[in-house]
């Protein structure tokens, strides 16, 4: 059984270019949570998708950024125009369902750096 | 503003000897705790949790003790052994947050042979 995939595991872009990052969820889970770690911080929220439809965005920078997890297919989060700051490590995390009190399991993270 | 804390950066222990983590909270939402565990380059590992309704949890060598009142928690691991060595970040999160997580900055545990 397989554990949260993401790739790829690290992404090298230019500034200004778009970068997009990977995550398939565990067999059978059909949420997903996108993590960011910058360096010496703790893992911050950005967003929080189920199967075609956004259900928290609420720690995603409002513009260049964007997520979806379509029917079909990984979860992508995408980055447009990055700039050096965006550089960090990107945590994809997935649940079984809905609930309170639910661990999330990790994927091994997308390391981006921006030159 | 840091909703979780993990004031001291590291922690260096004897092997045997017991580990204590420390994590402090301010929001009074939060109503369940975990601990993940994280090596360099991957990602973190669920260790154990809690719940509000609990001020103890046990798995194993590791046990984690919430206290509302000073709302402070602790992760036990006892004994420590080297293979511990990792970094250790506090977690907590709130109801109808959709179970994401507010992260502190996380402890690096250096169990010594």
């Amino acid at each position: 059984n397989a554990g949260v995939m993401q790739n790829p595991r690290h992404l090298v872009r230019r500034r200004g270019q778009e970068a997009r990052l990977r995550c398939s969820p565990m067999k059978g889970h059909s949420h997903v949570y996108w993590y960011r770690q910058l360096p010496e911080e703790g893992l911050k929220f950005m967003v929080y998708l189920q199967k075609e439809n956004i259900i928290d965005e609420s720690g995603m920078p409002k513009e260049r950024f964007s997520a979806e997890f379509p029917k079909e297919g990984p979860s992508i989060l995408r980055i447009q125009q990055v700039v050096r700051g965006d550089s960090a490590a990107y945590f994809c995390a997935s649940s079984p369902y809905r609930g309170e009190n639910t661990e999330a399991f990790f994927g091994q993270g997308t390391r981006l750096t921006v030159v | 503003d840091q909703q979780v804390k993990q004031n001291s950066p590291s922690l260096s222990v004897q092997e045997g000897r017991i580990s204590i983590l420390n994590c402090d909270y301010t929001n009074s939402m939060f109503d369940y705790f975990l601990w993940y565990k994280k090596y360099p380059a991957e990602g973190p590992t669920f260790l154990i949790s809690i719940s509000s309704i609990k001020d103890k949890n046990e798995d194993g060598r590791f046990t984690v003790f919430l206290n509302k009142s000073a709302k402070h928690l602790s992760l036990h691991i006892v004994p420590s052994q080297p293979g511990d060595s990792a970094v250790y970040f506090c977690a907590a999160s709130a109801p109808g947050a959709n179970s994401k997580l507010t992260f502190g900055k996380g402890i690096t545990l250096s169990v010594r042979p």
